[in-house]
C-alpha cells in the first residue's frame, strides 16, 4: 500500500528566511510525487510534481522540491519566503501510471510565515 | 472558466435526509474521483471513476453512491445523512497519462461542498 509522512503538523519561518517542508513516501512500485496548496475556505492548488527525469524539480510561486530515491522523500523548499505563502500544504503520492489511481495524501503542514 | 465546479458549495441539511453534490470538469479529463475532507483537514479518498467505470471504492458506507453519467460528470449521493458526514468534499479530475514531465498526471480540484449535517 501506498502511503505519505508529513512529519511536521506547523513550520513557523520568518519572511525572506528560506523553507523547507517535509515529506517522505512509501510505495511499491515507481513514485509520482506532488504538492499541493491549501487556502483557508479554498480547493487544492497544484504546485508541482516528480514524475520523472531530474531529481530537482521547480514549479509555482517560486516553489521547487527534490526527490531523494535513497531516502524516499520530496521535500518542498522554497528560498526566500513571503507572508502570502502562509497555508496548508499537501504532498500526495500515486504509485503507478494505472487508469483511476487516485492520490494518497499526506495529513498536511501549515506552513506560517511571519513578517 | 472553472475546470472542476461542484455545486452545490455549502449545503446544510438535518439527520435522515438524502442529498447529492455535483461534479462537472472542462478539462477533458478521463478520470475523475471524490475526496472527503475531515475537521482535521485529513484527505481521504472515496472513490474513483475511470471513463465512466468505477476504479476505487474505499471503504465507504453504501450509503454514499456515486454516479458518473459521462467522462466530464461524476455527481455524489448521499442517503440517510449521519452528523459523521459533515466535512467539505472534494472533486478533482485527472488524465491517465505517460510518464515524461509533460504528462498530466496530477489531478485539479473543485472548490469543495461543505456539507454539514445538524
Amino acid at each position: 500500500a501506498q502511503s505519505v509522512a508529513q512529519p511536521e503538523d506547523q513550520v513557523n519561518v520568518a519572511e525572506g528566511n528560506p523553507l523547507t517542508v517535509k515529506c517522505t513516501y512509501s510505495v511499491s512500485g515507481n513514485p509520482y510525487l506532488f504538492w499541493y496548496v491549501q487556502y483557508p475556505n479554498r480547493g487544492l492548488q497544484f504546485l508541482l510534481k516528480y514524475i520523472t527525469g531530474d531529481n530537482l524539480v521547480k514549479g509555482s510561486y517560486g516553489f521547487e522540491a527534490e526527490f531523494n530515491k535513497s531516502q524516499t522523500s520530496f521535500h518542498l523548499k522554497k528560498p526566500s519566503a513571503l507572508v502570502s505563502d502562509s497555508a496548508l500544504y499537501f504532498c500526495a503520492v500515486r504509485d503507478s501510471n494505472q487508469a483511476g489511481t487516485a492520490l494518497i495524501f499526506g495529513k498536511g503542514t501549515t506552513l506560517s510565515v511571519s513578517s | 472558466d472553472t475546470a472542476v465546479s461542484q455545486t452545490p458549495k455549502y449545503l446544510v441539511t438535518q439527520m435522515g435526509n438524502d442529498k447529492s453534490i455535483k461534479c462537472e470538469q472542462n478539462l477533458g479529463h478521463d478520470t475523475m474521483y471524490w475526496y472527503k475532507q475531515d475537521s482535521k483537514k485529513f484527505l481521504k479518498i472515496m472513490f474513483s471513476y475511470n471513463n465512466k467505470e468505477l476504479i476505487i471504492n474505499e471503504t465507504v458506507p453504501n450509503r454514499f453512491s456515486p454516479k458518473s453519467p459521462d467522462k466530464a460528470h461524476l455527481n455524489l449521493h448521499i442517503n440517510s445523512l449521519e452528523l459523521g458526514d459533515s466535512a467539505v468534499y472534494f472533486c478533482a479530475s485527472s488524465q491517465w497519462g505517460g510518464t515524461g514531465p509533460t504528462s498530466r498526471t496530477e489531478a485539479f480540484f473543485g472548490q469543495g461542498t461543505r456539507l454539514t449535517v445538524v
